[in-house]
């Protein structure tokens, strides 16, 4: 089985550009999570979505981060306008509801703002 | 106060040796805990997941949960180099079952 994919791996941009961050949960998990990992504050909770509907989106930093997730087997992280302190790894995690803790996460993407 | 807390480390232990990772957290009601590895550009994978007071053994790791002292441990027994990773320390709140909150990680190195 594959697990969670995201897109990119590496993503180098320019501080005022746009960027978007994708990721395919495990199929038959109904839960799936957008991290932040950064050196100064370690892994943070952004969003989550429970059968693609947004739950809790208190983690997302600014009106600049959305988060949206169209199907079950898609979501999309957004960052408009991007600046430097958005670099940082972007973890996609999902899990499925009887194994509440267990998080299966992607490969990360590692986000460069210039 | 930070929701769970780890020492930073790092943390240095010879081949063979126990490795003690701690951790304490602060909402109360939390029932569920859980350790994660994390190799070095790698992402985190779940190696341990406790639920009730006291020990729970798998393999050569043993959590460890104390609920009064709010307090969670992971021992490695005959440490490898292998083992060398960042281990978080991760937590369910309680008044949101699907929130998982992590600690800053340990700084694991076994040294042959």
């Amino acid at each position: 089985d594959a697990g969670v994919i995201q897109s990119p791996r590496h993503e180098v941009t320019e501080m005022g550009q746009e960027v978007t961050l994708r990721c395919k949960p495990i199929s038959g998990h109904d839960y799936l999570f957008w991290y932040r990992q950064t050196m100064m504050r370690g892994l943070e909770l952004l969003i989550y979505f429970n059968n693609n509907v947004p739950i809790d989106d208190s983690g997302m930093p600014e009106d600049r981060f959305s988060a949206k997730m169209p199907n079950a087997s898609f979501s999309t992280l957004k960052i408009q306008p991007s600046e430097p302190r958005d670099s940082a790894v972007y973890f996609c995690a999902s899990s499925s509801g009887q194994g509440a803790g267990e998080l299966f996460f992607g490969e990360g993407s590692r986000l460069t703002v210039l | 106060q930070k929701e769970v807390e780890q020492n930073s480390g790092p943390l240095s232990v010879p081949e063979g040796a126990i490795a003690s990772l701690n951790c304490t957290y602060s909402d109360r009601g939390s029932q569920s805990f859980f350790w994660y590895r994390q190799y070095s550009g790698k992402s985190p994978e779940l190696i341990m997941s406790i639920y009730s007071n006291g020990d729970k053994e798998d393999g050569r790791f043993t959590a460890q949960l104390n609920k009064a002292s709010q307090y969670v441990s992971l021992l490695i027994r005959d440490s490898q180099p292998s083992d060398s990773a960042t281990y978080l320390c991760a937590v369910l709140l309680l008044y949101n079952n699907n929130d998982m909150r992590f600690g800053a990680g340990t700084r694991l190195t076994v040294k042959p």
